[in-house]
């Protein structure tokens, strides 16, 4: 059973462009959700989607938004790339329905913005 | 609002000796609280969770940890530090599985 997967690993970006992470949930969870990870902090929850939908959302602007398709894959979109964009993006899948709470984490997609 | 604090942002011990992490947690509904460990280069891994069940909460890799709800404290232990326990932890609250809320990190070294 493949767990959470990221794509890419790794990613250099300008400042001013455009950048799109992707995630597959683990088999049989519903519900993803984003994280930021600077250099030496905690994940920082960017939003969560279930259902297509964005449910959740936490202090971010606009430039990042996302999308989930029927089959509970993910993207995360980030617009107009800052360097306090650098950061380990982090994906993480659970099931809406069971509880409990706990979420599954993907490796991560390393960020650098230059 | 719900809040993680992580004291002490390094920790070190020698091997075989007792590890102790400690989290503060604010929320204002019962919450569920978690610890995840994330090695160099990795995602997170969940360590142990309390969701309202038994206070004491054990995980894997030998950890446990006490929810104390008049100290809003879910410390995270361990009897005796092995070499491989070298990673950071994070301690996380979830009000009822949905934004969770993580606190800082604590660099967890062993040494030999």
């Amino acid at each position: 059973d493949a767990g959470v997967t990221q794509s890419p690993t790794h990613l250099i970006k300008t400042r001013g462009q455009q950048v799109t992470l992707r995630c597959s949930p683990k088999s049989g969870h519903d519900t993803v959700s984003w994280y930021q990870q600077a250099l030496g902090q905690g994940p920082q929850f960017i939003f969560q989607y279930y259902e297509e939908e964005e449910r959740q959302r936490g202090n971010f602007p606009d430039r990042f938004s996302g999308h989930q398709y029927p089959n509970y894959s993910s993207e995360l979109n980030v617009n107009a790339l800052l360097l306090g964009d650098s950061a380990l993006y982090l994906c993480a899948s659970s099931p809406q329905l069971a509880g409990g709470g706990e979420q599954y984490f993907g490796p991560g997609t390393r960020l650098t913005v230059t | 609002a719900q809040s993680v604090t992580q004291l002490g942002s390094h920790v070190s011990v020698s091997e075989g000796a007792l590890v102790l992490l400690r989290c503060n947690y604010s929320s204002s509904v019962p919450p569920y609280l978690f610890w995840y460990v994330q090695y160099p280069n990795q995602g997170l891994q969940l360590l142990l969770k309390y969701t309202s069940a038994a206070t004491l909460v054990k995980g894997i890799n030998g950890f446990e940890a006490e929810f104390k709800k008049s100290e809003t404290s879910f410390h995270l232990t361990k009897p005796s530090a092995h070499m491989s326990d070298a990673a950071e932890y994070f301690c996380a609250v979830s009000p009822r599985g949905f934004k969770t809320i993580f606190g800082a990190g604590t660099r967890l070294f062993v040494k030999a």
